[in-house]
């Protein structure tokens, strides 16, 4: 079993729509969940990043933690064409300096005019 | 720029080449990694430097080399590589558990 599933897509909404991204892990022990974007031909880009169980809003993203299911979620509200990339879940242990995150595969989005 | 720099963004060599990718950090971060992402894997963690120090090899074949000669610098260095060695590396840093921050990553092509 991987430590961490995430559904590849690829993920085809129009325009306005809401996306779900989601990714559920194995290992209890991590605390700290991350949501990267990534486009083509770039690296990957920190988005949004939770501490344990819970909720965060920032403009039309929000990431939902629910440690008990051991399950996160993306919401993206009113999409836009320019959200159309890779989203990677990723999370840590919380080691200090140098975590290591252990990532999902990512899962293409692809929002349509 | 994120910061982050990976040179050159592309390389192709051949299995009997030596190569060497470049990294540099200019956000103050104590930590850098090497990742390798190929195409419908997760990203694949390769070392861990913390303040100059390996801390972390991930059982990564010895055709892998790396070399941190300061917090501010790390080198890949490449020798005798398959043509599944052809990925994504990507360089990143950190100060903190909460995240990284990537460069744009070096496409290697081994032929």
């Amino acid at each position: 079993q991987k430590e961490v599933e995430q559904d590849p897509g690829p993920l085809s909404v129009p325009e306005g729509a809401i996306v779900s991204l989601n990714c559920t892990y194995s290992n209890s022990a991590f605390q700290y969940f991350m949501w990267y974007r990534q486009y083509s031909r770039k690296g990957p880009e920190l988005l949004m990043y939770t501490y344990s169980s819970g909720n965060k809003e920032d403009g039309r993203f929000t990431a939902q933690v629910d440690k008990s299911s051991k399950y996160i979620s993306l919401f993206i509200r009113d999409s836009q064409p320019s959200d159309s990339a890779t989203y990677l879940c990723a999370m840590s242990l919380p080691t200090g300096t140098a975590s290591k995150l252990t990532f999902g595969t990512g899962t293409r989005l692809q929002v349509m005019l | 720029e994120t910061g982050v720099t990976q040179t050159p963004r592309h390389l192709v060599m051949g299995m009997t080449n030596k190569k060497s990718l470049k990294c540099e950090q200019h956000l103050g971060h104590n930590a850098m990694y090497w990742y390798k992402q190929s195409a419908k894997k997760p990203l694949e963690l390769m070392f861990v430097y913390n303040f100059k120090e390996q801390t972390e090899n991930n059982s990564v074949p010895s055709r892998f080399s790396p070399e941190c000669p300061n917090s501010s610098h790390l080198f890949l260095h490449l020798h005798t590589l398959q043509p599944e060695d052809s990925a994504l590396y990507l360089c990143a840093s950190s100060q903190d558990s909460i995240g990284y921050t990537f460069g744009s990553g070096t496409r290697l092509t081994v032929v």
